[in-house]
């Protein structure tokens, strides 16, 4: 069964880095249609995409986060990470990772989710 | 970026009644990157609609959606209890740039 799992620090402070990992059972990540998304969500607010990669190394990120974000995926784990630089109080939310399934230029949708993990941005 | 507009915010209906949510883009795209999620308090958000009319799996079929261009719709046919949720439309284009509309939630009348 096709299982996304996030993993990381629930507390960073301001300035610093924040890490997450989501951790991919089930299939493999290297599966060529599949993209690995990461999107948070601040507390009482909507969605928000952070950011997409692929096995073979593309990534692509919201714009107004591509110069704090980096994301990609690690296949001899089978996992994908999320790295956001010079975190604020307002970086606090539940981030979700999930996959995408876009295939010869058609998007199926974000069909799988993990259970999202908060983090609180505070000294 | 597409900005994708969600109105209004808040519906009430009663169960059994039908549910039309719309949500509309700043710019013509095409249907098929627009998808539609439920979330419900405390879980991760759920695929509904892909390709704007296309059922996820599983997905039972009083759920439909419609659109093109700039306009699209959700429509719940009957509402059953646990529709009760906050629904969200998305843009995932081409260029792998994504949006997401800021949701419509749903409450029981």
């Amino acid at each position: 069964q096709l299982q996304l799992q996030e993993s990381g620090p629930g507390l960073v402070k301001p300035s610093e880095t924040l890490s997450l990992t989501c951790s991919v059972s089930g299939v493999s990540i290297s599966s060529g249609s599949f993209y690995w998304g990461w999107i948070r969500q601040p507390p009482g607010k909507g969605l928000e995409w952070i950011g997409t990669t692929h096995f073979t190394g593309s990534s692509y990120y919201k714009p107004s986060l591509t110069s704090r974000v980096t994301i990609s995926a690690d296949t001899s784990k089978n996992q994908f990470s999320l790295r956001l630089s010079s975190v604020t109080a307002a970086d606090t939310a539940v981030y979700y990772c999930a996959r995408l399934d876009y295939e010869y230029s058609y998007y199926y949708g974000m069909d799988v989710w993990g259970q999202g993990t908060t983090v609180t941005v505070s000294s | 970026e597409i900005v994708l507009t969600q109105s209004p915010g808040n519906l009430s209906f009663s169960p059994g009644e039908r549910a039309t949510l719309s949500c509309r883009a700043s710019q013509s795209l095409s249907s098929t990157y627009l998808a539609w999620y439920q979330q419900k308090p405390g879980q991760a958000p759920r695929l509904l609609i892909y390709g704007a009319s296309s059922r996820a799996t599983g997905i039972p079929d009083r759920f439909s959606g419609s659109g093109s261009g700039t306009d699209f719709t959700l429509t719940i046919s009957r509402l059953e209890p646990e529709d009760f949720a906050v629904y969200y439309c998305q843009h995932y284009g081409s260029s792998h740039s994504c949006s997401f509309g800021q949701g419509t939630k749903l409450e029981i009348k």
